[in-house]
């Protein structure tokens, strides 16, 4: 049962464009989202996250929007650069017990920037 | 600060043997948690260690488990190895103060069953 899914396995975008990744989750206690980027042969980065008490967070080129109501969120990147091409996976989390955090990720989706 | 390291970073099993696979976290990070990576899968959460004991855990069989030393590290062990368990393991170490704490990735372990 995939509780966050990523429905889209690869995009490819025309540097200098907009690129947004989408992300669909089924389960209503998930209150915390992430975006984490991979370069191959290397691990997961954090990118950017977003409670869900906001609709929308901010950091320089990156964008995460929530719509709770459609379980759905969404990451932009404007302007996409030739860098940005990576394997980006989305995560969600529900409340958190002394502590502990366990991560839901989807599937990712393969980002390619096309000069 | 050195970031995750993993160890070692290629693995070739054959089907029924076991394997161990070692996290070495970031300095004074008290929390590991492991995650499988596999295609069309994404990553699936194995379990989580803090001070040495399991805080969290997957919905893995219990062919897999793990354990946490005092200095952090970290090992995970899977027997009786089938060809499914082949995939990228990922170690992840944080403060462990939840969402505080930013999860750190290392570069994982890729195995492979034969």
């Amino acid at each position: 049962d995939q509780q966050v899914k990523q429905n889209s396995p690869s995009l490819s975008v025309q540097e200098g464009r907009i690129s947004i990744l989408n992300c669909d989750y089924t389960n209503s206690m998930f209150d915390y989202f992430l975006w984490y980027k991979k370069y191959p042969a290397e691990g997961p980065t954090f990118l950017i996250s977003i409670s869900s008490i906001k609709d929308k967070n901010e950091d320089g080129r990156f964008t995460v929007f929530l719509n709770k109501s459609a379980k759905h969120l969404s990451l932009h990147i404007v302007p996409s650069q030739p860098g940005d091409s990576a394997v980006y996976f989305c995560a969600a989390s529900g409340a958190v017990i002394q502590g502990a955090q366990k991560l839901v990720f989807g599937q990712g989706t393969r980002l390619t920037i096309n000069p | 600060k050195a970031g995750v390291t993993q160890t070692p970073r290629y693995l070739i099993k054959t089907r029924g043997q076991q394997v161990t696979l070692s996290c070495s976290p970031i300095s004074g990070h008290r929390s590991v948690s492991w995650y499988q990576q596999t295609p069309g899968q994404g990553l699936q959460f194995l379990f989580e260690y803090f001070s040495e004991t399991q805080r969290n855990k997957g919905n893995f069989p219990g062919r897999f488990s793990g354990r946490q030393f005092s200095n952090s590290r970290s090992e995970m062990n899977v027997s009786t190895l089938e060809l499914g368990d082949s995939a990228l393991y990922l170690c992840a170490s944080s403060e462990g103060q939840g969402r505080l704490s930013p999860l750190h990735f290392g570069n994982g372990t890729r195995l492979t069953v034969t």
